[in-house]
């Protein structure tokens, strides 16, 4: 079935270092491809998104590109700052498959000042 | 404007007791889903209504597991009799979307703990 694998976390990094956060999915066809937040107390918010192959979802200097070929949706920031501190999900909604958003298992991050 | 509003933010309750979440979900938005999130499962899909109605529940734990969604702009989970293996932490999302895309609008959620 369709899934989602993110790398395992923490992830531990210095303030204005570089993140990647990587994704892959499993899922038949062409799904829709998600970075969700989750700061501490919080419930989860879109981050960025992306529908189709070679798209690059992007906001607050966080980066995510559709790669159809080796299925993946990697998380990217160039330099990192305390306030990213959070729990990041990827996530696909199935081109078919009614109202399932599937999410992978999360990655939490720190950054120190 | 009001996101998705979840009740209560903290839950502390003892085994056999009955709990009640509720939902209010943003308005307008069609689709209402809740969650369960613990350390060890992650983020689970419990179940989701569209218009109001239940579309899939496959996601609900067991029998104990209910939830009701009376009218648009409401929504219920309830747990009956509760046992500690629930405490975890409960979201309530809702989406605008009529062909769904995948966005979802999540609450602050419930934190529930069953001594």
């Amino acid at each position: 079935g369709d899934s989602v694998t993110q790398m395992e976390g923490p992830v531990t990094l210095s303030e204005e270092a570089c993140l990647t956060i990587n994704c892959t999915y499993t899922a038949t066809g062409y799904p829709s491809l998600f970075w969700y937040v989750q700061y501490p107390g919080e419930g989860l918010q879109l981050l960025l998104k992306a529908t189709k192959a070679d798209d690059k979802g992007s906001n607050k200097g966080f980066e995510a590109t559709y790669r159809k070929e080796t299925t993946s949706f990697h998380l990217e920031k160039g330099s990192v700052q305390v306030s990213d501190s959070a729990v990041y999900f990827c996530a696909l909604k199935p081109p078919t498959g009614g109202f399932k958003t599937i999410f992978g298992a999360g990655t939490r991050l720190f950054v120190k000042a | 404007d009001a996101g998705v509003i979840q009740s209560p933010r903290h839950e502390v309750t003892e085994m056999g007791q009955e709990v009640t979440l509720r939902c209010k979900p943003i308005s307008g938005h069609n689709s209402l889903f809740w969650y369960r999130q613990t350390m060890m499962r992650g983020l689970e899909l419990l179940i989701y209504f569209n218009n109001n109605v239940p579309i899939d529940d496959s996601g609900m734990p067991e029998d104990r597991f209910s939830a009701k969604m009376p009218n648009a702009s409401f929504s219920t989970l309830k747990i009956q009799p509760s046992e500690p293996r629930d405490s975890a932490v409960y979201f309530c999302a809702s989406s605008l979307d009529r062909f769904y895309t995948g966005e979802l609008f999540f609450g602050e959620g419930s934190r529930l703990t069953v001594l």
